[in-house]
């Protein structure tokens, strides 16, 4: 079974643009959450998405939006990019039995650079 | 406020020796705790998981402990391969509304294991 994959790998992007990040969670998983990777604030969850609806929020500006599609398959997007948006961004995914025992896949991540 | 917290930025041991890292956290709600294994610019890699009402898990080379009236978990990796060095991060996760699909990370701890 495929995993977790993420597109595109590496961008660079000016201060002020906008980007679009695109995540393909394992087959049969439907939750998929992201989370900020930086040298300085560490893993930070962002927010996760089931059945096309977001279902939590972490922490963030509203610049961080996403969006999730009827196969599952998921986008993020920052609006009005800021040099302190550079970072990692991993997107994961998981089955989602109902229990709390769900454990997340995680992709290879999309590094985010800002100029 | 720091919720899960890995005190030890690094650890080195040397080949066929133990490995032993730790994990504190505050929240008693958290359920479901996950250690992960990552390299730079890669996703993490999901190595073991445990559930708050058993208080040990093996899988191979991996177990993790856990002392809920501590708040405290352990993975001990043995005997230790130099492919094991990596950065590890304990996560955990509280079930219910509000929490889903969010976990929360520590801030890893750095493994050498030298030949």
């Amino acid at each position: 079974k495929a995993g977790v994959t993420q597109t595109p790998r590496y961008l660079i992007k000016t201060r002020g643009q906008q980007v679009t990040l695109s995540c393909s969670p394992i087959s049969g998983h439907r939750s998929v959450s992201w989370y900020q990777q930086t040298p300085g604030q560490g893993l930070q969850f962002l927010f996760e998405y089931f059945s096309e609806t977001q279902r939590n929020k972490g922490n963030f500006p509203g610049r961080f939006s996403g969006r999730q599609f009827s196969n599952s398959r998921s986008e993020m997007n920052v609006s009005t990019l800021e040099l302190g948006d550079s970072a990692l961004y991993l997107c994961a995914s998981s089955l989602l039995t109902g229990g709390p025992e769900d454990t997340q896949y995680f992709g290879p991540g999309t590094r985010l650079t800002v100029l | 406020d720091q919720q899960v917290k890995q005190n030890s930025p690094s650890l080195s041991v040397q080949e066929g020796r133990i490995s032993i890292l730790n994990c504190d956290y505050t929240n008693s709600m958290f359920d479901y705790f996950l250690w992960y294994k990552k390299y730079p610019a890669e996703g993490p890699t999901f190595l073991i998981s445990i559930s708050s009402i058993k208080d040990k898990n093996e899988d191979g080379r991996f177990t993790v402990f856990l002392n809920k009236s501590a708040k405290h978990l352990s993975l001990h990796i043995v005997p230790s391969q130099p492919g094991d060095s990596a950065v590890y991060f304990c996560a955990a996760s509280a079930h219910g509304s509000g929490n889903t699909g969010k976990l929360i990370f520590g801030q890893g701890t750095t493994l050498q294991v030298k030949p």
